[in-house]
């Protein structure tokens, strides 16, 4: 079965820090990964995702992440925190490929940005 | 309209009261999918639509849960006999066509079963 595990419910960093939110997956078929960022108050808004092509994935506000098959992980990351940045963040599978976006959503990390 | 709106934004009932939580997809966008978040949870999947039917209704954890979307718009969810392990946030999300492409969420209902 299909899962994500995202390791640290809550993680601090400084403005200006590197930012590194943990993803590994499980899953009996090719992945197609996902990263999403919930802002207080909003709905849930798409970082990026990984579809099989490229194994570096850029997304939106700085963001990326790299799919190492060998390590199972799909984990986030942004060269320097914004405050703007602190909200919560979801790595999802679909089980499905790229069938639909019927999604395992992990436990979510909760990021904090410290001036 | 601009985005996904569901409404009411938040709901409070009473255990064994029958609620309906609606959502309107971003105009025009034929796949619409409704998860469930509860606290401290990623969202769950409950149900995806295809146009007017339900193309995948596996994630309805028991038969008091149903959802419509008659027109291929805007879709109900219903819960019947509610109870206090209902209490979640219900998010809907559409996206253009079937497939992996971006989903649009709203921001959700907030449910309260007392």
């Amino acid at each position: 079965a299909q899962s994500v595990t995202q390791l640290g419910s809550h993680v601090s960093v400084s403005e200006g820090a590197l930012v590194l939110l943990r993803c590994n997956y499980s899953s009996s078929v090719p992945p197609y990964l996902f990263w999403y960022v919930q802002y207080p108050n909003q709905g849930l808004q798409l970082l990026l995702k990984y579809t099989s092509a490229a194994t570096l994935v850029k997304g939106i506000n700085g963001f990326e992440a790299e799919f190492k098959k060998s390590e199972t992980s799909f984990h986030l990351t942004k060269p320097s925190a914004h405050m703007s940045d602190a909200a919560e963040y979801f790595c999802a599978v679909s089980p499905y490929g790229g069938a639909t976006n019927k999604l395992i959503f992990g436990t979510g990390t909760l990021l904090a940005v410290q001036p | 309209g601009a985005g996904v709106s569901q409404t009411p934004s938040n709901k409070v009932t009473e255990k064994g009261k029958y609620v309906e939580l609606r959502c309107d997809p971003i105009s025009g966008h034929t796949a619409l999918y409704w998860y469930r978040q509860s606290l401290g949870q990623g969202p769950e999947f409950l149900i995806y639509f295809q146009g007017t039917g339900a193309a995948d209704d596996s994630g309805l954890p028991n038969d008091r849960f149903f959802a419509v979307r008659p027109e291929g718009s805007v879709s109900t969810l219903k819960i019947q006999r509610t109870e206090r392990g209902d209490s979640a946030v219900y998010l809907c999300a559409s996206s253009l066509t079937g497939g992996n492409e971006k989903l649009f969420f709203g921001s959700g209902t907030q449910l309260s079963v007392l």
